[in-house]
């Protein structure tokens, strides 16, 4: 069965760009019709998405944050990554990717990673 | 930025059962867009509870159900039992500009 772990810095500084993998295994990334998700989670908070990337590159990202983000995948690695640049605390998150299931618009996420903290600080 | 309202909390005694409101609007749910429901227990990663609409995953157990109608949908817990207790969300698609995925602001069941 897949299973997705997220890796990457546990600290970043303000201003600077948070950097974050997700590793897939049991599957691979560029298989079947699926899109790749992350997902944020500010403590005592609710879920927010970030945005996604399917097989073929192609991605969609939050409004919110479109201008910050970029998503993007290493088929060789089996892993796709997370850059939001000019971070600031209220970036400050538990970070979730996630396989995003479904027919192109109205998906869900299963499975999901466990999650990473990132904290925004200097 | 969630667009799906919530109840903040809902308790209920073991045995009993319990709902969780989603409401949406003409963006979303009333768009006709589906919902989906997760769990997500304390300190871990949210897991998927209901997708479509109605549809339980393999190994959730069917006491829980939902339902979705216009712009609201419901999730029931029938049978609560301890291990319930944990926050869930609704999430859904919006077609608004500022839209995408969206999430429901989330409801605490507690487990009297």
């Amino acid at each position: 069965q897949v299973q997705l772990q997220e890796s990457g810095p546990g600290l970043v500084k303000p201003s600077q760009t948070l950097s974050l993998t997700c590793t897939v295994s049991g599957g691979s990334i560029s298989s079947g019709s699926y899109y790749w998700t992350w997902i944020r989670q500010p403590a005592g908070k609710g879920l927010e998405w970030i945005g996604r990337i399917y097989t073929t590159g192609s991605t969609n990202y939050n409004p919110s944050l479109k201008s910050r983000v970029t998503i993007s995948m290493d088929t060789s690695k089996n892993h796709f990554s997370l850059n939001l640049k000019s971070v600031t605390a209220a970036d400050t998150a538990v970070y979730y990717c996630a396989r995003d299931v479904g027919a192109g618009m109205e998906n869900w996420f299963f499975p999901w990673g466990q999650g990473t903290l990132v904290t925004v600080s200097s | 930025q969630a667009v799906l309202t919530q109840p903040p909390s809902v308790s209920g005694a073991p045995g009993q059962r319990v709902t969780i409101s989603c409401t949406g609007s003409s963006s979303n749910l009333g768009a006709g867009y589906d919902v989906h429901w997760y769990q997500q227990l304390p300190g871990t990663a949210p897991k998927l509870l209901i997708y479509v609409n109605s549809n339980r995953p393999s190994g959730v157990p069917d006491r829980f159900s939902a339902s979705k109608s216009g712009t609201s949908a419901s999730l029931a817990i029938t049978g609560l039992q301890a291990e319930d207790e944990a926050d869930y969300y609704c999430q859904s698609y919006d077609i608004s500009l500022s839209g995408f995925y969206v999430f429901g602001t989330g409801t605490k069941v507690t487990v009297l």
